[in-house]
């Protein structure tokens, strides 16, 4: 069984730190998205990124995909509270998402 | 708005009782996905059809849910004599049949059985 481990699962800052959150997995994936869920509503996606070691940016929000296609990370630069939801990894199986576990974050002003 | 939609977005129903939501994927997206999101979970799986043929099914479908998708447009998810394990967000997807495309998802169905 494909398991994608995220940590931390729980992240409370202040409004201004940079965060970095981690998904692993012992699985090779072909792609992994990043998304982020707010209560009641459905994941929006953020990014996908398909090649090892690749590294993507939008806006304060840098992505990176490791060399070996198993684990990635999404950092946060100066954090501000309309970041706050829950962020979800997800590895691409065949057609089909692979969810991780999900870190909840809340930026507090 | 042109996203993927879901009704209803709300259901209470009691145990026992049949339920039946429907997603509308993006118009252009022939591969529909539904998964089911419990709380503090991440979505998972359940079944997902490329036009009207159903591809793949968890085996976290028990006998009790059926999924459709008839005109390969919109897809139906059925539960039958629901159970209060059932309760849980119903999430739908879309995507086109690419080898890596994107899945984009609905607002969710929340079930809630009492």
């Amino acid at each position: 069984t494909q398991l994608l481990e995220q940590s931390p699962q729980f992240l409370s800052i202040q409004e201004g730190e940079n965060l970095t959150v981690y998904c692993n997995s012992s699985s090779v994936f072909s792609s992994l998205q990043w998304y982020r869920q707010e209560p009641g509503e459905g994941p929006v996606l953020l990014v996908t990124v398909v090649t090892g070691g690749e590294v993507k940016k939008l806006k304060r929000l840098t992505f990176q995909f490791g060399d070996a296609r198993k684990d990635s990370s999404l950092h946060i630069t100066a954090a501000q509270p309309g970041d706050t939801g829950l962020y979800l990894c997800a590895g691409r199986n065949t057609d089909k998402l692979i969810f991780g576990t999900g870190t909840r974050l809340q930026v507090f002003p | 708005d042109t996203g993927v939609s879901q009704d209803p977005r709300h259901k209470i129903t009691k145990r026992g009782q049949n339920v039946t939501f429907r997603c509308d994927p993006i118009s252009e997206h022939n591969r529909l996905y539904w998964y089911r999101q419990t709380l503090g979970q991440g979505p998972e799986f359940l079944t997902y059809f490329q036009n009207e043929a159903q591809l793949e099914k968890s085996r976290l479908l028990s006998d009790r849910f059926s999924a459709e998708r008839p005109k390969g447009s919109f897809s139906t998810l059925e539960i039958q004599r629901t159970e209060q394990g059932d309760s849980a967000m119903y999430l739908c997807a879309s995507s086109l049949a690419l080898w890596d495309g994107e899945q984009y998802f609905g607002p969710g169905t929340r079930l809630t059985v009492t």
